[in-house]
């Protein structure tokens, strides 16, 4: 069955500091893999996806995110995190299962940026 | 700005009535998704519609509903409310159906089952 684990529920980081944010999947077939964000009280918005290609792919921001088909993992970092940035973070893969299609999400990362 | 707009933003309401929430998509979008958003189950798929027809359903109770209109905007209904039902609903639209079409999120609505 298709699922995404994002081990760690919450992250601290400093102002400034670098970032990464894990996420694994389980999909048989080429997966369809997204990054969202979720500031309170706001909807997601999607930083990077990635469909093919270039395994490191840009995003809004200054997000970046690179797949690893051997790790089944699509992490997602930062060079030098800003206080703005501290919200929760979705890894979701699109997968299509019994005919149709639909995007399953990690349990989320809620990242606190320390001043 | 997603360009989806959901009403109501909050709605508070009793156990065993029901409520209508109401999604317009992107312009030009012909898919809307829902989900459903909660403490404990995390985000959950619950059903998407393209240009009008029911693609899927995830893990959507009996109790609930969902239409697409020939204009695409939706509405989920919600019957016979639980204290369970309580959670953040989103709807979510892009432009085609596949999983490799970008999905623009709503701000949500919020329900409260009291």
């Amino acid at each position: 069955a298709q699922s995404v684990t994002q081990p760690d529920i919450h992250i601290t980081v400093s102002e400034g500091a670098s970032l990464e944010l894990r996420c694994n999947y389980s999909y048989g077939a080429t997966p369809y893999l997204f990054w969202y964000v979720q500031s309170p009280g706001q909807g997601l918005q999607l930083l990077l996806k990635y469909f093919s290609g270039d395994t490191l792919v840009q995003g809004i921001k200054g997000y970046e995110a690179e797949f690893k088909r051997s790790q089944s993992s699509f992490n997602l970092r930062k060079p030098s995190v800003h206080w703005s940035d501290a919200a929760e973070y979705f890894c979701a893969v699109g997968a299509v299962s019994g005919g149709y299609n639909k995007l399953i999400f990690g349990a989320g990362t809620r990242l606190a940026v320390h001043p | 700005d997603s360009g989806v707009t959901q009403t109501p933003k909050h709605l508070i309401t009793a156990t065993g009535q029901r409520v209508t929430l109401r999604c317009s998509p992107r312009s030009g979008d012909l898919s809307v998704y829902w989900y459903q958003q909660s403490l404990d189950q995390g985000l959950q798929f619950l059903i998407h519609y393209y240009n009008g027809e029911e693609r899927a359903k995830g893990n959507i109770l009996e109790r609930f509903s969902a239409q697409q209109f020939p204009d695409l905007h939706s509405e989920l209904n919600l019957s016979s409310l639980e204290l369970g039902d309580s959670a953040l609903y989103f709807c979510a639209s892009s432009v085609l159906g596949g999983m490799n079409t970008e999905a623009f999120f709503g701000q949500g609505t919020r329900l409260t089952v009291v």
